[in-house]
């Protein structure tokens, strides 16, 4: 079936360091693909979401862009803020007939240290 | 703007006991879910409806049951709790459609004792 792998569990960085979390999908056809953000607390937040090849999707300073080629969607951000600090899940959306589901990765630690 | 209201937000039961947690939304969304989030493993789907009165089971169905009486509620009930269910469950809601995006609660962790 459908699926996501997110190879770190956790990554901790400095303020101002360059961010990437890896997620690569295993799935047939053009999924669409997503992030979401957990901050403590609270439940994941929707970040962005690309759905075609080479598709770029940001917010809030993180981007990542679709690629069939290798099967990922890796996030990214030029400089982290200690506000950045939460549990992000890469997750691939459901093309059969459960429309809106999503398949989730098992998330990624971000720690940003001051 | 709209919001997801779960309770309880903590609930302790006994191992064996039935559990009913609940699940309010204001954005009169089509769609609801309930999610089961473990450390390390991720988001796993129990069952989710996309109407009043319809349920559809997901990856991780067995041991609980769903009920969608009114579009803006869904519950779930852990049928006999067991020890390795501590957790959080999440519940979430979105309109109908592909690829829309999932606005979810703050959960709520289950310790069973």
């Amino acid at each position: 079936g459908d699926s996501v792998t997110q190879t770190e569990g956790q990554v901790a960085l400095s303020e101002e360091d360059f961010l990437t979390i890896h997620c690569n999908y295993s799935a047939s056809g053009y999924p669409a693909l997503f992030w979401y953000v957990q901050y403590p607390g609270e439940g994941p937040q929707f970040l962005f979401r690309a759905s075609r090849d080479k598709e770029k999707g940001s917010s809030r300073g993180f981007e990542a862009t679709y690629d069939k080629g290798t099967t990922s969607f890796h996030l990214r951000k030029a400089s982290v803020q200690e506000s950045d600090s939460a549990v992000y899940y890469c997750a691939l959306g459901d093309r059969g007939s459960a429309l809106g589901r999503l398949h989730f990765g098992a998330g990624t630690q971000l720690i940003v240290i001051p | 703007g709209g919001i997801i209201t779960q309770t309880p937000k903590f609930l302790i039961g006994q191992e064996g006991q039935k559990l009913t947690l609940k699940c309010q939304q204001n954005f009169n969304h089509d769609t609801m879910y309930w999610y089961r989030q473990d450390s390390g493993k991720g988001l796993r789907l129990i069952y989710y409806s996309i109407t009043e009165n319809d349920l559809q089971k997901g990856d991780l169905s067995e041991g609980y049951d769903a009920s969608r009486e009114k579009k803006s509620s869904f519950s779930l009930t852990v049928t006999s709790a067991q020890k390795n269910e501590m957790a959080v469950f999440l519940c979430a809601s979105s309109t109908w459609g592909q690829n829309t995006e999932v606005f979810f609660g703050k959960g709520t962790r289950l310790t069973v004792v």
